[in-house]
């Protein structure tokens, strides 16, 4: 029973191609996140969105392209992958009370390499 | 820019000792979060203390939150090496709906 779940776990690619992560929780949040890690580590905040509605847009490229079918899935779609897009990509999810931010619970993980 | 900042980078202790981590941050903050990730997982929370507490304790983890020098420390107690992994401090700034992580700890347990 897998809480926040995500496929590919590898994804292998070359530059231009447009690849698409798909992420599903089973939690009954109301909000999920992408988080992108690189190398070093870093986790950045992409994209969250809250009951199907996107409320946060970071500095990200107009190639990626979060899309919400219903609270319980969010997808990540890639257009012309550059080199740069390798990383490893984590979905999350949480409850969204008035002020702050809950506990976050995370899938597994997308390792996305660009050749 | 990075709002939280984990000190150190790396530590490496033996099995049975204490390990600390401390961690900077720079806007007012609802809360503090901290996470585990084990190499190749995802994250795993650990345990959360609100800008209005001080300390907190979860099993062998304390949690310490100064808001007015902006840091927060966990300490691990009695070190297994199953502790082994990278820590991670978050913030979310006031009015933020996001959390922002700190670069991360990698701790080493030796046995």
């Amino acid at each position: 029973d897998t809480a926040v779940s995500q496929t590919p776990k590898y994804l292998v690619t070359q530059m231009g191609n447009d690849k698409s992560i798909k992420c599903e929780q089973n939690l009954g949040h109301d909000t999920m996140y992408w988080y992108k890690q690189d190398s070093k580590k870093f986790l950045k905040i992409m994209f969250s969105y809250n009951n199907k509605e996107l409320i946060i847009n970071e500095t990200v490229p107009n190639r990626f392209s979060p899309k919400s079918p219903d609270k319980a899935h969010l997808n990540l779609h890639i257009n012309s992958l550059e080199l740069g897009d390798s990383a490893v990509y984590f979905c999350a999810s949480s409850q969204q009370p008035g002020t702050g931010v809950y506990e976050q619970y995370f899938g597994p993980g997308t390792r996305l390499t660009v050749t | 820019s990075q709002q939280g900042e984990e000190d150190p980078q790396a530590l490496s202790i033996q099995e049975g000792e204490n390990a600390t981590m401390n961690c900077s941050y720079k806007t007012s903050i609802n809360n503090l979060q901290w996470y585990r990730q084990n190499s190749g997982r995802g994250l795993v929370h650990l345990i959360l203390i609100r800008s209005n507490e001080r300390e907190k304790h979860s099993g062998r983890l304390r949690v310490t939150l100064d808001t007015s020098k902006k840091s927060s420390s966990l300490l691990i107690t009695a070190s297994r090496a199953a502790d082994t992994a990278s820590y991670f401090c978050a913030t979310d700034g006031t009015g933020r709906r996001a959390l922002t992580f700190g670069s991360g700890t990698r701790l080493q347990v030796q046995p």
